[in-house]
């Protein structure tokens, strides 16, 4: 499968607990994206890559979540401290530059907190 | 803010009836606006968008600026089409997200 894909698929923690999610992008896709999307709601923007450089980050993305994509090709996301309301699917899509709008997601992680 | 809406959570039709997915948006100067699909157990992926006026499985969306809306039609629904679909659109000021609406989850019945 050379889509999009997203590690663990599911995680359940305690709240308090720090959570670390992966993406592997198509892999000649320089542009990443990770979404969060609760029940009944559209997938909402966190943050975006081009390569390594985090280009934009949403201003209701707090400082509990930080992303990482050293080496421009996979990406992670890391929640600290995680809290009830944290629980969402996170999707992870990836797209070329001159293609932006169309983006390619993967399966999601399912994250619940406890 | 430049928002999208999907006015209808929830839309039931028979199969080989028309249908229709409600989005209206608000927006200033040039909207671009696609459709995502997520069918079941399956990722979310694009439908269609406004600039290139293709029909993907049949369906189609006309920009209607007047009225603010890119409503996603197809004249006859098959069990197939059963899915969540998302209208979306580009972030502000040229910003490479995209803002997707709440969605509307379609359900066509045999």
């Amino acid at each position: 499968d050379t889509g999009v894909s997203q590690d663990p698929r599911h995680k359940i923690t305690k709240r308090g607990q720090n959570v670390t999610f992966r993406c592997d992008p198509i892999s000649e896709h320089n542009r990443l994206y990770w979404y969060r999307q609760t029940l009944g709601q559209g997938p909402e923007f966190l943050t975006y890559f081009q390569n390594e450089a985090q280009l934009e980050k949403s201003r209701l993305l707090s400082d509990r979540f930080s992303a990482e994509r050293p080496k421009g090709s996979f990406s992670t996301l890391e929640i600290q401290r995680t809290e009830q309301g944290d629980s969402a699917m996170y999707l992870c899509a990836s797209s070329l530059v001159l293609a932006y709008n169309e983006q390619f997601f993967g399966p999601g992680t399912r994250l619940t907190v406890l | 803010a430049q928002r999208v809406t999907q006015p209808e959570k929830l839309l039931s039709v028979f199969k080989g009836a028309p249908v229709e997915l409600k989005c209206n948006y608000s927006y200033s100067g040039s909207p671009e606006l696609f459709w995502y699909v997520q069918y079941s157990r399956q990722r979310l992926q694009l439908l269609l968008r406004h600039i290139s006026r293709e029909s993907i499985k049949g369906f189609t969306a006309d920009l209607n600026k007047g009225e603010t809306s890119f409503h996603l039609k197809k004249p006859f629904a098959q069990e197939e089409d059963s899915a969540m679909y998302y209208c979306a659109r580009p972030g502000e000021g040229g910003s490479e997200k995209l803002v997707f609406g709440k969605g509307t989850k379609l359900t066509v019945n045999p």
